[in-house]
């Protein structure tokens, strides 16, 4: 178990719907990350904040956007969904201002656009 | 970002040492190497990290070339719950990890 928790699990909608995953990351860490992982593209980085703050962007399209809380979970929000958009999405956290920084990694949301 | 160059596949016997090879030739200094495995459709999972000297945890070591273009990662006794997709991520602590394609470890009976 890495800490992070991610929710839901597995997400069915239909094409043009909005949907919100969430993440809570592990205790103490200040940064999170989202990835996105469909068959054909391998790991892709999307965002990433940091206390509140984002902090670098990926390929995140302008459909898509996120947040993180003053508690620290973070949300991404997908609207307008496509087929495309079917994939599996990984929260990460850590800590930016620890020695030796490592990303832990959530066990991923699931998402099928039908 | 720094590029790497790992081999897409490998095959690995059980019991015997997996060595995966990668390639990060334009590493810049302050960039570290670290290793991330993904076991089929889980979260990617750390493994190990280091900046120029070689390291070595409870899973795996890491040997890094003196100019530190390339390194190993070694699994000295793999066993089928390794078989995984290995990534190699130079990685500016604070930043972006950017993962490629990794290698694809097969670990056969």
């Amino acid at each position: 178990d890495s800490g992070v928790t991610q929710t839901p699990k597995h997400l069915i909608t239909a094409t043009g719907q909005r949907v919100t995953l969430r993440c809570s990351p592990r205790s103490g860490d200040l940064s999170v990350y989202w990835y996105q992982q469909s068959l054909d593209q391998g790991l892709q980085f999307l965002i990433q904040y940091y206390n509140g703050e984002e902090r670098a962007k990926g390929n995140i399209l302008e459909r898509f956007s996120a947040q993180q809380f003053p508690d620290l979970h973070s949300e991404l929000n997908l609207s307008s969904l496509e087929l495309g958009d079917s994939a599996l999405y990984f929260c990460a956290s850590s800590n930016p201002g620890r020695l030796n920084e490592k990303l832990f990694f959530g066990s991923g949301t699931q998402l099928s656009v039908l | 970002d720094a590029k790497t160059t790992q081999p897409t596949s490998m095959d690995c016997a059980e019991g015997r040492a997996a060595n995966l090879p990668c390639n990060h030739s334009t590493i810049s200094g302050n960039e570290y190497v670290y290793w991330y495995r993904q076991i089929h459709s889980q979260g990617p999972q750390y493994i190990i990290h280091g900046l120029k000297n070689n390291e070595t945890n409870e899973m795996a070591s890491l040997i890094i070339t003196e100019d530190r273009k390339s390194s190993t990662l070694i699994l000295p006794h793999a066993t089928l719950r390794d078989t995984a997709v290995y990534y190699c991520i130079p990685f500016n602590q604070g930043g972006k990890l950017i993962f490629g394609q990794g290698t694809e470890l097969s670990v056969k009976p």
